[in-house]
């Protein structure tokens, strides 16, 4: 079956303890993405991959790190993580970028940092 | 700098009834547009999208949406709706084939019987 999974789906933790939350696709996609859901916002974007070893910066990065060293994985590092963050967490991948392809989203982490 | 606003947070409409939900942009050309839906407790699924050609375009599960670039806008309609319609809906914006997407803020929207 074709599908984007995120692990954990429910974290609570403590400030500064670090974690990361992972994302894998078994669609050999090629964009990878991770968003924040906070209510009233929307989503947001927070980095984005266009391929292996290629990320950049969407609109809110600051607190957290990407890594994409194989096409399948694009996990969520957050080196410090603080009360800010407590957030609902999607991973998305398309096949080709965005103007032609959909994006398939992952079912969701919930963070919660106390 | 592009954004997208969803004027109305919180839609309640009758099962059966007509359904319009209004999406505005802002960007000096024409973005590629997205309508995204958000059953509760799920991810988001792709409703329908829009990059050039026929303003009219139409997506899953009943729904269409019209781009107007005169009003900068792209709102998703649907005939009659259904209490699975219940969901939140998202409309998303990007301005090149790669890289930043945008989301409004969305709307929930709550079907009565």
């Amino acid at each position: 079956e074709a599908q984007v999974t995120q692990n954990p789906r429910y974290l609570i933790t403590v400030t500064g303890k670090k974690l990361t939350v992972t994302c894998s696709q078994n669609m050999n996609h090629e964009y990878m993405s991770w968003y924040r859901q906070d209510p009233g916002l929307g989503l947001r974007q927070i980095y984005y991959s266009m391929n292996v070893e290629v990320t950049d910066k969407g609109d809110v990065p600051e607190g957290y790190k990407v890594s994409r060293k194989e096409k399948r994985n694009f996990p969520l590092i957050l080196e410090s993580p603080s009360p800010n963050q407590t957030s609902l967490y999607f991973c998305a991948s398309s096949r080709e970028g965005l103007a032609s392809y959909e994006q398939y989203f992952g079912p969701g982490t919930r963070l919660t940092v106390t | 700098a592009q954004s997208v606003t969803q004027p109305d947070i919180h839609i309640t409409v009758s099962e059966g009834a007509s359904l319009e939900l209004r999406c505005n942009y802002s960007y000096g050309a024409t973005p590629y547009l997205f309508w995204y839906v958000q059953s509760p407790g799920q991810g988001l699924q792709l409703l329908l999208k829009y990059f050039s050609g026929d303003t009219l375009v139409q997506g899953i599960k009943g729904f269409e949406a019209e781009f107007k670039r005169s009003q900068s806008s792209f709102n998703l309609r649907k005939p009659s709706v259904h209490w699975s319609d219940a969901a939140e809906y998202f409309c998303v914006l990007t301005t090149d084939s790669w890289g930043k997407l945008q989301f409004g803020a969305g709307t929930q929207v709550v079907v009565t019987p």
